[in-house]
């Protein structure tokens, strides 16, 4: 059964460095998402991609964060500056079509030091 | 605004006994509405969706999630659970595109449920 996959499965940082959190979508999904999970706390929604742009962002997704499709393939996440409140589980999720439910990545750990 | 409340934070329950998870929900226009499974350390699983139809929705591993218009709830359920179901549990509406939503996700706080042997 096909899944998306995300690397690296736990980053650790220094606040101020940059990161980028890779996913790799289901191959034919057209609807591209972020989101985040702090410890203990609910999921969150960061930013959704499709068509090559981002269709709608949160405002925790300031211009810290950037996301890319740079191929048919990959779709990542750039924080330029990590922050110590950006420590945090990371998930990507993709979709194939407005009523398809969203299928989530295992998830990246970020841990900002 | 899209919004789910999920009243427990912790529900416990003896093995083969029924399992009930609450979940309420705000929506503008007809509601998508969507159960999530997450065991330690793994990702979101999906289980099962309510987009039309049935109010009853049967999903994976057994689970089934009752759609009630009238009091905004979509509970999940199980009739006999099982250790193996013990994990937190996300309910979660779709933000349509019509509200500028583009359908992304707004998730519950979670539930944990706790199978006891």
């Amino acid at each position: 059964e096909p899944e998306v996959t995300q690397t690296p499965s736990h980053q650790v940082t220094q606040m101020g460095q940059e990161v980028i959190l890779r996913c790799v979508p289901i191959s034919n999904h057209l609807y591209f998402y972020w989101y985040r999970q702090i410890l203990g706390q609910k999921v969150e929604f960061l930013v959704s991609f499709y068509n090559n742009e981002i269709s709608e962002k949160s405002e925790i997704f300031d211009d810290q964060f950037s996301v890319e499709r740079p191929d048919g393939s990959n779709f990542t996440l750039k924080i330029r500056s990590t922050k110590l409140e950006d420590s945090a589980m990371y998930f990507c999720a993709s979709r194939l079509a407005e009523y398809n439910e969203q299928f989530f990545g295992p998830g990246t750990r970020l841990t900002v030091l | 605004a899209q919004s789910v409340a999920q009243p427990e934070d912790q529900v416990n329950v003896a093995e083969g006994n029924p399992l009930t998870v609450k979940c309420t929900y705000s929506v503008s226009g007809n509601p998508y509405l969507f159960w999530y499974v997450q065991y330690p350390n793994r990702g979101l699983q999906f289980l099962l969706k309510y987009i039309t139809g049935d109010n009853l929705v049967k999903g994976s591993y057994g689970f089934e999630a009752e759609f009630n218009k009238s009091q905004t709830s979509f509970h999940l359920k199980k009739p006999s659970a099982l250790v193996s179901d013990s994990a937190l549990y996300f309910c979660a509406v779709r933000d349509p595109v019509f509200s500028g939503g583009y359908n992304k996700l707004i998730f519950g706080a979670g539930t944990r449920l706790a199978v006891h042997p």
